[in-house]
């Protein structure tokens, strides 16, 4: 298994171009979900998915559409890049929303926003 | 609601000392607790959890937590410190009885590891 696996690693924007980051997860997991990092604040979550057509809002929604077409892909998309988007960002996925299981990180995505 | 806090930003440990890696949270029912590691440029990676049961949970690499429920604590341990463990830790909490399953992550804390 490759397990989550995020792509591009790195990229650059100017302000108000749009971009997709791609994630998807070969593990048949339903849930999935996309972070942001910035220093000091820790994880965020931005938007997440508990199943192929369901999505919803995490806490830092804003500026970001997300889908879910298919169990394995999950794209984040940007609008409109802004540089408080500058940030890391990781897709993670579960197996089963409703149960404890611990989640499995891709290895994320460096987004400059200039 | 739920909520997590990791009081230390950075936890400094000589190598072959016990390390402690704090974390307490807050839930309105019962805690799903976790740790999870990240190495510099990579991923979050999952070591241990707390569902029931037992208050210490042994996980990867050695490194265990206890679960104190009159404290709401969930600290991280190690009994000797390897230079190989420095990284950014971050716990996690999701809340049995909200009905959520999204957990809510700490800030992380840097441990680092001194030889």
């Amino acid at each position: 298994n490759a397990g989550v696996t995020q792509t591009p690693k790195f990229q650059v924007l100017k302000t108000g171009q749009s971009m997709t980051l791609q994630c998807a997860q070969d593990m048949n997991h339903e849930y999935m979900s996309w972070y942001r990092q910035d220093p000091g604040m820790g994880l965020r979550l931005i938007h997440y998915s508990v199943g192929a057509g369901i999505t919803d809002q995490g806490e830092v929604p804003n500026g970001y559409n997300v889908s879910r077409s298919t169990t394995e892909d999950f794209p984040l998309r940007l609008l409109s890049a802004a540089p408080s988007q500058t940030s890391v960002y990781f897709c993670a996925s579960s197996s089963k929303p409703g149960q404890v299981y611990e989640q499995y990180f891709g290895p994320g995505t460096r987004l400059t926003v200039t | 609601a739920q909520s997590v806090a990791q009081p230390e930003d950075q936890v400094n440990v000589a190598e072959g000392n016990p390390l402690t890696v704090k974390c307490t949270y807050s839930v309105s029912g019962n805690p799903y607790l976790f740790w999870y590691v990240q190495y510099p440029n990579r991923g979050l990676q999952f070591l241990l959890k707390y569902i029931t049961g037992d208050n210490l949970v042994k996980g990867s690499y050695g490194f265990e937590a206890e679960f104190n429920k009159s404290q709401t604590s969930f600290h991280l341990k190690k009994p000797s410190a390897l230079v190989s463990d420095s990284a950014l830790y971050f716990c996690a909490v999701r809340d049995w009885a909200g009905g959520s399953y999204i957990p809510t992550f700490g800030r992380g804390t840097s441990l680092i590891v001194h030889p």
